[in-house]
């Protein structure tokens, strides 16, 4: 099964700030990679498919860009709705469909 | 809209079963397939599995292999969900959520399964 690694697992930062967080794949995927931002208590929301296509309504500071076993999502801006664990999830209907192990975001 | 309602609370015993409902709105369950994944106290988020649009095709993740059902009644607009041998391991949040190319989109409120020894 393709495993998906997540680092950091936790990244403090501040409003304005730019971070990236990095997801591997353990064998190459293309770019059948999405990702996720989940709130407490909240379902997980859909940010980014096929590795760098924005889903409708997420706003522009979010990007995604990777193919094969490197991916990395880059908030460009951070505001404070933005606070929130992020995970990336190879899918596709062949595999299981493995989630990384989050990055949470908290505030510096 | 398109939204997907889930069943309310749950608590079993210890290898008990389990059966979560997903309702759709705004969509033909037919025309889709539906992803469930769920999330224990304070963890990540684990994939469980899907089931193709037809009703034909199912994947589940290997360690739930044989313990675990997805199913569809076209006629109900539901997607369902049956974990079985249950344990306190089990005890999450269960996720149904439906599969587009782009991904699981949108997801259902959640499901909150408590298992009890």
């Amino acid at each position: 099964d393709i495993q998906m690694t997540q680092s950091p697992s936790t990244l403090s930062a501040s409003v304005g700030d730019r971070v990236t967080i990095t997801c591997r794949a353990s064998q190459s995927i293309s770019t059948w990679l999405a990702w996720y931002q989940q709130k407490p208590g909240k379902a997980p929301k859909l940010m980014i498919y096929r590795a760098s296509t924005l889903e409708t309504g997420v706003p522009s500071r979010f990007s995604g860009s990777g193919s094969g076993t490197e991916f990395t999502l880059t908030i460009s801006s951070l505001q404070p709705d933005d606070f929130a664990t992020y995970y990336c999830q190879h899918y596709d209907n062949y595999s299981p469909n493995t989630f990384g192990q989050g990055t949470k975001l908290d505030i510096k | 809209q398109v939204q997907l309602v889930q069943s309310g609370a749950e608590v079993k015993r210890s290898g008990a079963s389990v059966k979560v409902s997903c309702k759709t709105s705004g969509y033909r369950v037919s025309t889709y397939g539906i992803t469930w994944a769920r999330q224990a106290p304070g963890q990540g988020l684990e994939w469980l599995g899907w089931i193709s649009a037809n009703n034909r095709n199912t994947q589940y993740a290997p360690r739930f292999q044989g313990r675990i059902t997805m199913t569809t009644d076209t006629a109900a607009n539901t997607a369902y969900m049956e974990l079985r041998s249950l344990t306190s391991d089990d005890t999450a949040i269960y996720y149904c959520a439906r599969v587009l190319p782009a991904g699981a989109i949108p997801w259902g409120q959640g499901t909150l399964v408590t298992v009890s020894s």
